[in-house]
């Protein structure tokens, strides 16, 4: 039962250009959608959200974007810096946080 | 440092012993997440616990996974006869419980059974 899907496992991007990141999920109850990124070795960390109610958040160089008719999430990175590099999850939830099986960005200088 | 303190960071055990793993939420979060991270996959909800309450189990394997938040003391996660399909790593998340959802995750126990 997959309910979220980041059909990308790896992505390479050239630094200073735009990195985006796509996650498909399928049920229509999650509140809010929420992105981390994780290091190898360490704990994933909050990155940005948006609730249900919202189709654009933005903070610095982080833009998510909520298609809720086409259960669509984008997280967008410009520019793209070489400490970008590590894997992101979005992760939507309700009561509990859904994770994907993550996208593993590289940053290429 | 006020964050999710889990330990051991590592924790090497043979086939049929027992694995604790221990999480003591940051301070003033009353809710309680494990998340379990196989090789190559995402994280993989668990379990949801507040104070001396399990909230939701419905990601724990049926035998030899158990879980508690007591009153007093950090969050176990217990395994029993652990086999080797067990080893990955075990996060812990806690939350105030707003409805941001937003969690924040300790570094992980590494779990390796031999």
């Amino acid at each position: 039962d997959q309910q979220v899907k980041q059909n990308s496992p790896s992505l390479s991007v050239q630094e200073g250009r735009i990195s985006i990141l796509n996650c498909d999920y399928t049920n229509s109850m999650f509140d809010y959608f929420l992105w981390y990124k994780k290091y190898p070795a360490e704990g994933p960390t909050f990155l940005i959200s948006i609730s249900s109610i919202k189709d654009k958040n933005e903070d610095g160089r982080f833009t998510v974007f909520l298609n809720k008719s086409a259960k669509h999430l984008s997280l967008h990175i410009v520019p793209s810096q070489p400490g970008d590099s590590a894997v992101y999850f979005c992760a939507p939830g309700a009561q509990k946080l859904v994770f994907g099986q993550g996208t593993r960005l590289t940053i290429n200088p | 440092n006020a964050g999710v303190m889990q330990n051991p960071r590592h924790l090497v055990r043979r086939r049929g012993q027992e694995a604790r793993l221990r999480c003591s939420p940051m301070k003033g979060h009353s809710h309680v997440y494990w998340y379990r991270q196989l090789p190559e996959e995402g994280l993989k909800f668990m379990v949801y616990l507040q104070k001396e309450n399990i909230i939701d189990e419905s990601g724990m394997p049926k035998e030899r996974f158990s879980a508690e938040f007591p009153k007093e003391g950090p969050s176990i996660l217990r395994i029993q006869q652990v086999v080797r399909g067990d080893s990955a790593a075990y996060f812990c998340a806690s939350s105030p419980g707003l409805a941001t959802g937003e969690l924040f995750f300790g570094e992980g126990s590494r779990l390796t059974v031999l």
